[in-house]
């Protein structure tokens, strides 16, 4: 049962450009969602996180947008820089249960910038 | 300031050998989380530890796992009889309080053979 699902596995983008990652997810009691990055041998680095109060959260490059309507998020990255490359995992908790602290992730997806 | 310390980064067993894994949580941290990643898949997460206390153990397998969290001291995660589907990354993860976001460490590699 896959809760949160990333279906792109690979992305490959332009150096400059947009990347766009998406994550869908099934569980409407998910109220808090997250975006990790993750290097080869390395622990996932959060980036960027978003409440189901909002629709939108920028920081810097990095903007996520929520559509709870359709249970889909999506982060997008502009411009582009080959620092980039990594996989990027979404996550999501119920974070309004109490005692609820487990992330649930999706299976990542690998984004990788040229040149 | 260091970050969340997990060892062994790289840890060898053969089937039937027990394995321990470490993780010292960032200094001021009192919440700390286990995850797996198996190959080609996200994170799974598989207990909460707060200091001498598991709150939540519901991604924990029944059998042949468990997972400590002493007053003094790393967290433990500790794997018996191990078999070759225990071979994964181990993350730790550790909060300074109960809701806030987790910081990572960088994983100790399973490989049994």
């Amino acid at each position: 049962d896959q809760q949160v699902k990333q279906n792109s596995p690979s992305l490959s983008v332009q150096e400059g450009r947009i990347s766009i990652l998406n994550c869908d997810y099934t569980n409407s009691m998910f109220d808090y969602f997250l975006w990790y990055k993750k290097y080869p041998a390395e622990g996932p680095t959060f980036l960027i996180s978003i409440s189901s109060i909002k629709d939108k959260n920028e920081d810097g490059r990095f903007t996520v947008f929520l559509n709870k309507s359709a249970k889909h998020l999506s982060l997008h990255i502009v411009p582009s820089q080959p620092g980039d490359s990594a996989v990027y995992f979404c996550a999501a908790s119920a974070r309004g249960i109490q005692g609820a602290q487990k992330l649930v992730f999706g299976q990542g997806t690998r984004l990788t910038i040229n040149p | 300031n260091a970050g969340v310390m997990q060892n062994p980064r790289h840890l060898v067993r053969r089937r039937g050998q027990e394995a321990r894994l470490r993780c010292s949580p960032m200094k001021g941290h009192s919440h700390v989380y286990w995850y797996r990643q198996l190959p080609e898949e996200g994170l799974k997460f598989m207990v909460y530890l707060q200091k001498e206390n598991i709150i939540d153990e519901s991604g924990m397998p029944k059998e042949r796992f468990s997972a400590e969290f002493p007053k003094e001291g790393p967290s433990i995660l500790r794997i018996q009889q191990v078999v070759r589907g225990d071979s994964a990354a181990y993350f730790c993860a550790s909060s300074p309080r109960r809701g806030d976001g987790y910081t990572f460490g960088s994983g100790t590699r399973l490989t049994v053979v």
